[in-house]
């Protein structure tokens, strides 16, 4: 059974037109992660949760947001998706050093 | 800021044939991860390395961490089609008891039969 769900599969979008994705867990994991992964290129991280601590990368686009309103759920909010935004958004949650658990992400298209 | 570079970027091969990967950077780490992916899916953990030097095998992939942690290798020997997908290592800064990840941009394996 999956651990980390991420939902829809596949999202498509209108330019500036804005979109949620959301990731749920059954692992009770402290700290959720999303990822933005482009074709051929290494997953980059947006930002993650401990607990309820927030905890946004230096250079992730003001026009992404995150809310986790309880352990089980977080939500990645992309407030005006332009066509750089289109990629493979990975949810991850972890509760130790050693691993993390990925999701089967979201493929977001921005037409 | 802590990179981590990944060669080759492509590799396509026979079934059968050895290959090795390498994850390189200036920065240590205090773990190493390799993950496997495969199309339309998220990545997939396949080992952590912790100790300078060490080395695991996995069936037929052989994972070593550098002496100084700041670089890796992954061995497969005799891959298989199955084997084929986009291999990330991923090195771990330690965040106060939890991991913050930062990827290579991965080796894309093809294994013809």
């Amino acid at each position: 059974d999956a651990m980390v769900i991420q939902n829809p599969r596949y999202q498509v979008t209108q330019f500036g037109k804005p979109v949620t994705l959301s990731c749920s867990q059954t692992l009770n994991h402290n700290v959720m992660y999303w990822y933005q992964q482009k074709s051929s290129q290494a997953p980059k991280l947006l930002f993650h949760y401990y607990d309820k601590d927030f905890n946004n990368e230096a250079d992730t686009p003001d026009n992404f947001q995150s809310r986790r309103p309880n352990t089980s759920f977080c939500f990645l909010d992309i407030r005006s998706p332009g066509l750089g935004d289109a990629a493979m958004y990975l949810c991850a949650t972890s509760s130790r050093i050693e691993k993390l658990f990925f999701g089967s992400g979201t493929q977001l298209s921005v037409l | 800021t802590q990179l981590l570079e990944q060669s080759p970027q492509f590799l396509s091969i026979q079934e059968g044939e050895n290959l090795t990967v390498y994850c390189n950077s200036s920065s240590v780490f205090s773990s190493l991860q390799w993950y496997r992916q495969e199309p339309g899916e998220g990545p997939v953990l396949l080992v952590t390395v912790v100790t300078g030097g060490e080395v695991k095998k996995l069936k037929r992939l052989t994972f070593q961490f550098g002496d100084a942690r700041k670089d890796s290798s992954l061995h497969i020997t005799a891959a298989q089609p199955g084997d084929t997908g986009l291999y990330l290592c991923a090195g771990a800064g330690d965040s106060g008891g939890y991991n913050k990840l930062i990827f290579g941009a991965g080796t894309r394996l093809a294994v013809h039969p």
